[in-house]
């Protein structure tokens, strides 16, 4: 099986514009998560999304936004980007199985933000 | 909210030694599930191990093996025969039902010839 892809590997951006990243899950899962790594906050969710519908939110503001089509994969997007948007962003790819839930991590998209 | 702590934020090992790395949570759900997570310098989180709240039996993957005290709120990995393919930084999570996965700060290990 196919891992999970995250498209773009590396961006560069300016403040003030706008991303979108993009996150194909494993075939066969239907929910994705984001999660922002940075050095001093270590990784914090953003959010999570099951069947085009977002599931949970994190305590980010409203110019991170995501959504998911119905073939599972997933965008996220970030407005007015900041300096301190500069992250590795990774997508989860949530396998369900009963109760039980395991995250499998891509590779990450890293922005930097200028 | 559910917090996640691993004190050491380096260890280092020695090829073929044995190592372990501490993490304890705070919770007051009864249903959850804790993970251990690796993530060498290429940035790959790779799912190491998980571990179900209701079971009592401790989970192994190979070399590697946890120590999960449920009513200590403590879930420690310890990794056997260390190599040094297993140089880098694990990260703890927990998740209980309907939330997102919570991370420790992580613990770098080092693996030393």
């Amino acid at each position: 099986k196919a891992g999970v892809t995250q498209t773009p590997r590396y961006l560069i951006k300016t403040r003030g514009q706008q991303v979108t990243l993009s996150c194909s899950p494993i075939s066969g899962h239907r929910s994705v998560s984001w999660y922002q790594q940075t050095p001093g906050q270590g990784l914090q969710f953003l959010f999570e999304y099951f069947s085009e519908t977002q599931r949970n939110k994190g305590n980010f503001p409203g110019r991170f936004s995501g959504r998911q089509f119905s073939n599972s994969r997933s965008e996220m997007n970030v407005s007015t980007l900041e300096l301190g948007d500069s992250a590795l962003y990774l997508c989860a790819s949530v396998r369900t199985s009963g109760n039980q839930e395991t995250q499998y991590f891509g590779p990450g998209t890293r922005l930097l933000v200028l | 909210a559910q917090t996640v702590t691993q004190s050491q934020p380096e260890m280092s090992v020695q090829e073929a030694e044995t190592v372990t790395l501490s993490c304890t949570y705070d919770t007051s759900e009864s249903d959850y599930y804790l993970f251990w997570y690796k993530q060498p310098p290429s940035r790959q989180m790779i799912l190491v191990i998980r571990q179900e709240a209701y079971k009592q039996q401790n989970a192994t993957e190979n070399r590697f093996s946890v120590n999960f005290q449920k009513a200590a709120k403590s879930f420690s990995l310890k990794i056997s025969d260390s190599q040094l393919g297993d140089a880098a930084m694990y990260f703890c999570a927990y998740r209980s039902a309907g939330y997102a996965l919570n991370f420790g700060k992580g613990t770098s290990l080092l693996v030393t010839p």
